[in-house]
């Protein structure tokens, strides 16, 4: 089957400028994940959406950082005035549930540059 | 906090031979479970092993294995009969039960190259 998809796979924007990143989950998985991958890093979690309960957005690193999610569907996070230190790959994940022996289905992600 | 380190930024190892990364982590949760991640230059992320704490034999899967020492808080990954396929990004995850709610913590990371 389909696996998680992500759109664009590059972005290149201007210090300033808003962008939109999104992800398409696998079909029926109610978990969805987005990190953030800086070059030479590790992985860094930037929120969670289970269902339609209140996502968790405990790593969003600043207010400008936002995200969407319409029921089990698709995910926007949105950077607004862009910054150069958010120049990064920005990973989206689904998984079937929450429990914690869910395994996590990634996307091939977003590379954003921002000159 | 959890913490993960993987003190290995780069390995590399002869085609057929045997390597090991090394991952600890820091965590005061008894129950817990430990991934290993493989990022190809594709970027796509892939599960290679995943360990429960509570289990206390080893997972394997094919030419994967870990060595798990809980009392350590040690997480190694052995891959057997390397070959050229698995030269890769390796990051080691950790994901708790109770006190971490829905994150993973992730390490920076161990750049394996094969060598032909």
């Amino acid at each position: 089957g389909a696996g998680v998809s992500q759109s664009p796979s590059n972005k290149v924007t201007e210090k300033g400028k808003d962008v939109e990143l999104r992800c398409d989950p696998i079909s029926g998985h109610t978990a969805l994940y987005w990190y953030r991958q800086r070059l030479g890093q590790g992985l860094e979690f930037l929120i969670y959406f289970q269902g339609n309960s209140a996502p968790d957005k405990s790593g969003l690193p600043s207010d400008r950082f936002s995200a969407e999610r319409t029921g089990e569907s698709v995910s926007t996070l949105t950077i607004q005035r862009t910054q150069q230190e958010d120049s990064a790959v920005y990973l989206c994940a689904s998984s079937q549930g929450v429990a914690e022996t869910e395994t996590q289905y990634f996307g091939p992600g977003t590379r954003l540059l921002v000159l | 906090a959890q913490t993960v380190t993987q003190s290995q930024p780069e390995m590399s190892v002869q085609e057929a031979e045997t390597v090991t990364l090394s991952c600890t982590y820091d965590t005061s949760e008894n129950n817990y479970y430990l991934f290993w991640y493989k990022q190809p230059p594709s970027r796509q992320m892939i599960l290679v092993i995943r360990q429960e704490a509570y289990k206390q034999q080893n997972a394997t899967e094919n030419r994967f294995s870990v060595n798990f020492q809980k009392a350590a808080k040690s997480f190694s990954l052995k891959i057997s009969d390397s070959q050229l396929g698995d030269t890769a990004m390796y990051f080691c995850a950790f994901r708790g039960y109770l006190n971490t709610g829905n994150q993973f913590y992730f390490g920076t990371g161990t750049s394996l190259t094969v060598i032909p």
